[in-house]
C-alpha cells in the first residue's frame, strides 16, 4: 500500500517570501504521479501541479514548483512570491499507473499553510 | 473549472435514516469518485466508477454505496447514517483512470446526529 506523508502540520510565511512545503511517500510502483492540491477555506480543492514519476524535469506552474527527488521518495512544493491568497490547507497526493488496477489517489494528512501580511 | 455540482451542499439528518448525495458533470468524463474528507486524514476514498453501471470499492467503503445510471450521475448513499459518517464528501471526476488528473467538485457537509 502506499503512504503518503507531510510532516509540517502547520506553517506560515510573510507574504512576498518563499516558502516550501514538504512531502514523502512510500511506494514499490515505479511508474506513478504526484500532485499538490490546494484547499483555501471555500474548501474547494483545487489543483496546483501535477508531476509524472517518469519525468526527470521538475514541474513549475508560475509560482509553484517542485523538487521530486525520485530516489529519495520526497516531493515538496515551492511557492515564491507567497501572496494572501496563498493561505490555505495543502494536500500531497499519490495514484500509481497500475494498469486495470486501482486508480485510487492516496492524500496526505495536509499542511495548513498562513501568508502574513 | 471542470463543471462538477454536488447536491445539496449542506445536510443535518439523524442517526438511521438513509441519505443519498448527488455528483452531477458536465464535461462527459469517464471515470467519477467519491471521497470523505476528516480532520486528521486527509481524502479518502469511498467509492469510485469507470463507467455506467461500472462500480468498485475504495480504502473505507464500509456503509456507503454508489450507483451510476447515467454518465454524469454518480450517488452516493448511506443506507442507515451513522454519526461516524458526519463528513465533507468530495466528487471528483477524470476523463481517463489510472493517468488522468482528478478534478474536486464543491463537497457536501453532512451532519449526522
Amino acid at each position: 500500500a502506499q503512504t503518503v506523508t507531510q510532516s509540517q502540520p502547520e506553517m506560515s510565511v510573510q507574504e512576498a517570501e518563499t516558502v516550501t512545503l514538504s512531502c514523502t511517500y512510500d511506494t514499490s510502483e515505479s511508474n506513478y504521479y504526484l500532485f499538490w492540491y490546494k484547499q483555501p477555506p471555500s474548501r474547494q480543492m483545487i489543483l496546483v501541479i501535477r508531476q509524472e514519476a517518469y519525468k526527470q524535469q521538475n514541474a513549475t506552474e508560475n509560482r509553484f514548483s517542485v523538487n521530486f527527488q525520485k530516489a529519495a521518495k520526497s516531493f515538496s512544493l515551492k511557492i515564491s512570491d507567497s501572496q494572501l491568497g496563498d493561505t490555505a490547507m495543502y494536500f500531497c497526493a499519490f495514484m500509481t499507473d497500475s494498469g486495470a488496477g486501482s486508480y485510487q489517489l492516496t492524500f496526505g494528512k495536509g499542511t495548513k499553510l498562513s501568508v502574513i501580511p | 473549472d471542470a463543471g462538477i455540482t454536488q447536491s445539496p451542499r449542506h445536510k443535518v439528518t439523524e442517526t438511521g435514516t438513509p441519505v443519498t448525495l448527488r455528483c452531477h458533470q458536465t464535461e462527459n468524463h469517464r471515470y467519477m469518485y467519491w471521497y470523505r474528507q476528516d480532520p486528521g486524514h486527509g481524502l479518502r476514498l469511498i467509492h469510485y466508477s469507470y463507467g455506467v453501471k461500472d462500480t468498485d470499492k475504495g480504502e473505507v467503503s464500509d456503509g456507503y454505496s454508489v450507483s451510476r445510471s447515467k454518465t454524469e450521475d454518480f450517488l452516493l448513499t448511506l443506507e442507515s447514517a451513522t454519526s461516524s459518517q458526519t463528513s465533507v464528501y468530495f466528487c471528483a471526476i477524470s476523463a481517463s483512470g489510472n493517468t488522468d488528473t482528478q478534478y474536486f467538485g464543491p463537497g457536501t457537509r453532512l451532519t449526522v446526529l
